[in-house]
């Protein structure tokens, strides 16, 4: 069971224009949330992350948005950049516990910037 | 030079031979872990060690064993390798504190003929 969902396998944006990434999750013992990018013939890298404490978090273009209720989150990306282009990856993990660190990733989204 | 490294970066074997692949690191970290990327599936967790003498299977471990020989050094066995193991292979290590920010590797691409 594929506890943390992107449903949108790829996703095309105009430079300058907002690019929006979603994700869903079904284990509510979830409490932090990152999004990963990743290039061509590179590891993921860290983009952003947020507790369940919050709602929103905010880092220069990238902004994450969550809402619990819902269990969903959500990856703004403003403005879009061609740079931007990548696959990005959401993630979740429990910090309690002894599974603390163990992340649980989406299957990625390719998102394509076009100049 | 990079933080997390690993050997070999591309490998080409056949079935039912062993492979070992390597990683590295130099930020001190205390937690390693061992991911395969397959197209449409993300990352799944192999194998994850959170100190020297801590091994823990993930959700795919069958096929695969590791070793822990060094706070800096962790190692990812398949001891005979099929097809359905070609894959994207990432090492990634994070600190204690922060365990959920994970620093990956560049990958080892693997495939078995």
């Amino acid at each position: 069971d594929q506890q943390v969902k992107q449903n949108s396998p790829s996703l095309s944006v105009q430079e300058g224009r907002i690019s929006i990434l979603n994700c869903d999750y079904t284990n509510s013992m979830f409490d932090y949330f990152l999004w990963y990018k990743k290039y061509p013939a590179e590891g993921p890298t860290f983009l952003i992350s947020i507790s369940s404490i919050k709602d929103k978090n905010e880092d220069g273009r990238f902004t994450v948005f969550l809402n619990k209720s819902a269990k969903h989150l959500s990856l703004h990306i403003v403005p879009s950049q061609p740079g931007d282009s990548a696959v990005y990856f959401c993630a979740a993990s429990a910090i309690g516990g002894t599974s603390y660190g163990k992340l649980t990733f989406g299957q990625g989204t390719i998102l394509t910037v076009h100049p | 030079d990079a933080d997390v490294t690993q050997t070999p970066r591309n490998r080409i074997t056949k079935t039912g031979k062993r492979i070992m692949l390597e990683c590295s690191q130099t930020k001190g970290h205390d937690r390693m872990y061992w991911y395969r990327q397959d197209p449409g599936l993300g990352l799944q967790l192999i194998y994850y060690s959170f100190d020297v003498k801590d091994i823990n299977k993930g959700e795919i471990s069958d096929g695969y064993s590791v070793s822990r020989q060094a706070q800096a050094k962790f190692s990812l066995s398949l001891e005979s390798a099929i097809p359905n193991q070609t894959a994207l292979y990432f090492c990634a290590t994070s600190d204690s504190l922060l365990a959920g920010k994970q620093f990956f590797g560049p990958g080892t691409r693997l495939t078995v003929l």
